[in-house]
């Protein structure tokens, strides 16, 4: 079965430069989360898309964008790089269908790491 | 961490033994999940318990509710190796567009040996 398809796996920015990580959901869910995972430390929620609309912010920096395409392919984008901005990103996609399951769906991660 | 604490931080057993970890949350729930994690890997999707359940049976995988305690705990039974992971309790927060998110507790890593 498809999973989430996440892109690049690995991925070497200097501080102050931009990197852009991809997210294919699983086909037919519509909604699509991001999570930033520092080292030992939880998942933390970033932002959420559902039909392509912003659905909920939580602690993502200013410095940080993203958006949901009209295929439901998600982009997170992260300017003026931090050391503290390394870190394993996930995105998880689920369809509010599924609500009876509640589950999401991850990727297997972005991990980027800041010099 | 933005919802509660897990406990322990860290479990070592030995192979055959059972492992158990708990979780606190801090507001009222619909669902609660674990999740579990190899290092370095994606979250994979364990079991739900729903906030009207007290306990729920998956394999070798054992969860109960607590609603009042704002707790639950995770039970492997006759653990494997293969069980070595980070194990994450997340509950879930319903939104006004009919979407939820998922907020996660700080993880229990799990030391099987064989």
């Amino acid at each position: 079965a498809a999973g989430v398809i996440q892109s690049p796996r690995h991925l070497i920015k200097e501080k102050r430069e931009t990197a852009t990580l991809k997210c294919y959901p699983i086909p037919r869910h519509d909604t699509v989360y991001w999570y930033q995972q520092g080292p030992g430390q939880d998942p933390q929620f970033l932002i959420s898309f559902y039909e392509k609309m912003q659905s909920d912010k939580g602690s993502i920096p200013d410095r940080f964008s993203a958006q949901q395409f009209s295929d439901y392919h998600s982009e997170l984008n992260m300017s003026s790089l931090e050391l503290g901005d390394s870190a394993l990103y996930f995105c998880a996609s689920s369809s509010p269908g599924l609500a009876a399951t509640g589950e999401l769906f991850f990727g297997e991660g972005s991990r980027l790491t800041v010099l | 961490s933005q919802q509660g604490e897990e406990d322990p931080q860290a479990l070592s057993i030995q192979e055959g033994e059972n492992a158990t970890m708990n979780c606190s949350y801090k507001t009222s729930i619909n669902n609660l999940q674990w999740y579990r994690q190899n290092s370095g890997r994606g979250l994979v999707h364990l079991i739900l318990i729903r906030s009207n359940e007290r306990e729920k049976h998956s394999g070798r995988l054992r969860v109960t509710l607590d609603t009042s305690k704002k707790s639950s705990s995770l039970l492997i039974t006759a653990s494997r190796a293969a069980d070595t992971a980070s194990y994450f309790c997340a509950t879930d927060f319903p939104l006004m567009d009919s979407s939820y998110k998922l907020i996660f507790g700080s993880g229990t890593r799990l030391l099987v040996r064989p």
